[in-house]
């Protein structure tokens, strides 16, 4: 079992739908859970970060995290065309050196 | 601000040829620095990282070694690639008082023919 599932997607949505994106885990020691984003050829970006459990939004944006069942997600409101990109869930249990555990990452595609 | 390059963008490299990637940060000093692997479909794998000047940590024992010979640089490199070295290499650093959250560079496209 890996420490990390995520979806692998594809995941095609309409312009304005409410898109939700998922990862579980296995490892109760972390404590750090973060989304990134990733076009197509680039290294990946950081969207949301959150700490233990618990909700943040940010703009269209809201990171939930449920550590009793080991399961965060990724809310995208009004979801737009340049959302289109895969987004990859990371968590870590902290320390001196954060060494993220990443799922494999879920590909978005918004439609016009 | 802080900023991070590598270079080269892209590689196409035989089989048993010798490689170099590298990756600098700048803006910030005494940063954790990471170098992950993407394969398609696998997401990303940590190859190494490091603390400080001289310090390596190897998480997957493989072809492959790392150096940071500067405080903002850091250095992948491989004697003789194979083919399953072909991959998305992707250089992090984290800011040493920053939250658990790594930086990325835009990569490097390795392929091995």
């Amino acid at each position: 079992q890996k420490e990390v599932e995520q979806d692998p997607g594809p995941l095609s949505v309409p312009e304005g739908a409410i898109v939700s994106l998922n990862c579980t885990y296995s490892n109760s020691a972390f404590q750090y859970f973060m989304w990134y984003r990733q076009y197509s050829r680039k290294g990946p970006e950081l969207l949301m970060y959150t700490y233990s459990s618990g909700n943040k939004e940010d703009g269209r944006f809201t990171a939930q995290v449920d550590k009793s069942s080991k399961y965060i997600s990724l809310f995208i409101r009004d979801s737009q065309p340049s959302d289109s990109a895969t987004y990859l869930c990371a968590m870590s249990g902290g320390g001196t050196a954060s060494k993220l555990t990443f799922g494999t990452g879920t590909r978005l595609q918004v439609t016009l | 601000s802080q900023t991070i390059h590598q270079w080269p963008a892209t590689l196409v490299q035989p089989v048993g040829s010798p490689l170099s990637l590298e990756c600098t940060v700048e803006g910030t000093s005494n940063p954790n620095l990471y170098w992950y692997r993407q394969a398609a479909g696998r997401g990303l794998q940590l190859l190494f990282y490091s603390v400080g000047i001289g310090q390596i940590s190897s998480e997957v024992p493989q072809n492959l070694s790392a150096s940071r010979p500067q405080d903002r640089q850091f250095i992948l490199s491989s004697k003789k690639l194979l083919l399953s070295d072909s991959g998305f290499y992707l250089c992090a650093y984290q800011r040493p008082s920053g939250a658990n959250v790594l930086t990325f560079g835009a990569g490097s496209r390795l392929t091995v023919l």
